[in-house]
């Protein structure tokens, strides 16, 4: 699977925008880009994930760049809450042979100012 | 509402006293998976369940057993605990696509 990278935290103002980069330059054509947030020591949420189309759900929205070498993940009215480490992860499709698990990286730590 | 459920979420035990954490979904969701989590190694599955009475190792199954005798139930055994899984134990459901998870709340446990 292609490796990420996210920046280490980041800050953002409650009600604005937030959004967080990441990069997978070395993405297959096959991959797809999925983001979790995990809120001190809850479990991971599940947020969207996207192959080569921008996605939209009710939590976020996510931007996948033309050549797939990055993406971003936009809270588009950042609250206190959201305050989380991020992670996005690329994996393949699954092929039903077996599922291995989601490799968490670092991730970002997103800090909401009030 | 729709979760993912873990008993108990703290547990303090110790080294050799058999231990069983339970896990449950009110899904439906056919795949059920146990992760880990360490400070400076991130997630890493322990097992995981395609459907009831499938199971496979993950990446760090060792000192770990699982059952899936039931859709919604897949409970995490440690047989004979030691202090090196002093850990917080996640377990996850997902249908479809494996790599979407649902998360419970997570299990401390402390192994003195």
């Amino acid at each position: 699977d292609a490796k990420t990278t996210q920046p280490t935290s980041m800050d953002c103002a409650e009600g604005r925008a937030a959004n967080l980069p990441c990069n997978h330059s070395t993405i297959s054509g096959n991959e797809y880009v999925y983001w979790y947030r995990q809120i001190h020591s809850q479990g991971p949420q599940y947020i969207i994930h996207g192959l080569k189309n921008n996605e939209t759900n009710e939590m976020a929205s996510l931007i996948i760049t033309e050549d797939r070498k990055s993406s971003t993940l936009i809270l588009p009215h950042a609250t206190l809450r959201d305050t989380a480490v991020y992670y996005c992860i690329v994996r393949g499709p699954y092929s039903g042979g077996g599922a291995d698990g989601l490799t968490f990286g670092k991730g970002t730590h997103l800090i909401i100012q009030p | 509402e729709a979760q993912v459920t873990q008993n108990p979420r703290y547990l303090i035990t110790v080294t050799g006293k058999k231990l069983t954490v339970t896990c449950s979904q009110n899904m439906n969701h056919e795949y059920m998976s146990w992760y880990r989590q360490d400070p400076g190694l991130g997630l890493r599955q322990i097992y995981y369940s395609m459907n009831v009475e499938v199971t496979d190792k993950g990446d760090v199954p060792e000192g770990y057993k699982v059952s899936r005798k039931e859709k919604r139930n897949f409970p995490l055994i440690l047989e004979s605990p030691s202090p090196n899984q002093t850990s917080l134990y996640f377990c996850a459901s997902g249908q479809g696509d494996p790599y979407e998870q649902y998360f419970g709340p997570g299990t401390r446990l402390t192994v003195t």
